[in-house]
């Protein structure tokens, strides 16, 4: 069936450093990827998102990467920011539209 | 625009009994999900609404049960509640129904607990 595993947090960070935050899925056919985001008192929303193999999603200096081969979707900002400072859920959309996967959800916490 | 609105905030119930949910989609929005997410996890797909016609649904038994209407507002129900079913209840709306394809837009959520 379709899963997404996500690293476990939480992830705390200093101010300006590199995030990666990790997501590996299994899927059959054509899955969809998102990050969602939910930051403090705050409902979830769209980060970001890529819906074929080597896409690259991209949103306010987050990126991450449809890898097909690995099967990941790994996040990434070269900088973080104190406002960066939230919960980040990867998700895959099954081939239809028909079906959503969330994974565990990873928090971080950005440090001045 | 209005975005997606679900009520109550928060709810009591005891085990046994049964519950109803509301939400209210984003203008132009015709699909609807619904999901559960525990404390500490993440949200967990039940099912979603197109057009008024359950169009998924994820691993929940049968007393999770949904309708939309024609202006594509909808309901969850659920009968013969478990203290397991205690959760935050989330809606999320979207302009068509291939969710693979377009942003969902969350509503705040309802968060019921079962005693």
């Amino acid at each position: 069936g379709n899963s997404v595993t996500q690293m476990e947090g939480p992830v705390t960070l200093s101010e300006e450093a590199f995030l990666t935050i990790n997501c590996t899925y299994t899927a059959t056919g054509y899955p969809s990827l998102f990050w969602y985001v939910q930051y403090p008192g705050e409902g979830l929303q769209l980060l970001l998102k890529a819906t074929k193999a080597d896409d690259k999603g991209s949103n306010k200096g987050f990126e991450a990467t449809y890898r097909k081969e690995t099967t990941s979707f790994h996040l990434e900002k070269g900088s973080v920011q104190v406002s960066d400072s939230a919960v980040y859920f990867c998700a895959l959309s099954d081939t239809g539209g028909n079906q959503f996967y969330f994974g565990t959800g990873t928090s971080l916490t950005v440090i001045p | 625009e209005t975005g997606v609105t679900q009520s109550p905030t928060h709810l009591i119930k005891t085990r046994g009994q049964q519950v109803t949910l509301r939400c209210s989609s984003q203008s132009g929005h015709n699909t609807v999900s619904w999901y559960q997410q525990a404390l500490g996890q993440g949200p967990q797909f039940i099912f979603q609404y197109y057009r008024e016609e359950e169009n998924g649904r994820g691993n929940f038994p049968p007393r999770f049960s949904g309708l939309q209407f024609p202006n594509y507002s909808s309901e969850l129900n659920v009968n013969a509640l478990e203290l397991d079913d205690s959760a935050l209840y989330l809606c999320a709306s979207s302009p068509s129904g291939a969710v693979n394809y377009n942003e969902q837009f969350f509503g705040p959520g309802t968060r019921l607990t079962v005693l």
